[in-house]
């Protein structure tokens, strides 16, 4: 079983539409938690950091992290098709490398 | 635009090649972390450096090295290429030690024939 789990996708939704991509992990020590945006055959940028639980907000996007049922949730409202692209969750104890999920692959549909 | 360099943007080589991978972390940030992208593997952590010294590593092979010089860019080197060594090859850099907010560049894509 890998230590994070993420449905591939591809998820398809209509433009405005709100999107809520999830993670899910074994390791209870996982404390830092990010979601990545790559678009084809680029760097991941960085969208999102959150410490422990709790939400985070930024613009469109929302950050969740439920650390006693051991999930992440990013949500982006009203999807524009410029959002389309492989969102990718990542996690680390603060002391070992970043852990990646496989990543999801959105397409936002006009 | 990160501020994370990497040089070449695409190499095209053989098998039993070496071949040398250029990143400049973005100013100011002292670690400097390795990835690769295959299809079937999604992002496996390779190597990380901060401020010239090795600090972890993950998966990576005895036929890959890299180093961090004094003007902190790295340099991660594959020898004797294999067909499965085609992948993307990211650079990442962060402030300090510990592996969060990493930047990643714009990746190298290596194809071994």
């Amino acid at each position: 079983q890998k230590e994070v789990e993420q449905d591939p996708g591809p998820l398809s939704v209509p433009e405005g539409a709100i999107v809520s991509l999830n993670c899910t992990y074994s390791n209870s020590a996982f404390q830092y938690f990010m979601w990545y945006r790559q678009y084809s055959r680029k760097g991941p940028e960085l969208l999102m950091y959150t410490y422990s639980s709790g939400n985070k907000e930024d613009g469109r996007f929302t950050a969740q992290v439920d650390k006693s049922s051991k999930y992440i949730s990013l949500f982006i409202r009203d999807s524009q098709p410029s959002d389309s692209a492989t969102y990718l969750c990542a996690m680390s104890t603060g002391r070992r490398a970043l852990t990646f999920g496989s990543g999801t692959r959105l397409q936002v549909q006009p | 635009d990160s501020g994370v360099t990497q040089t070449p943007k695409h190499l095209i080589t053989a098998t039993g090649q070496r071949v040398t991978l250029r990143c400049s972390p973005r100013s100011g940030d002292l670690s400097v972390y390795w990835y690769q992208q295959s299809l079937d593997q999604g992002l496996q952590f390779l190597i990380q450096y901060y401020n010239g010294e090795e600090r972890a590593k993950g998966n990576i092979l005895e036929r890959f090295s890299a180093q961090q010089f004094p003007d902190l860019h790295s340099e991660l080197n594959l020898s004797s290429l294999e067909l499965g060594d085609s992948a993307l090859y990211f650079c990442a850099s962060s402030i300090g030690t510990t592996n969060n907010e990493q930047f990643f560049g714009p990746g190298t894509r290596l194809t071994v024939l």
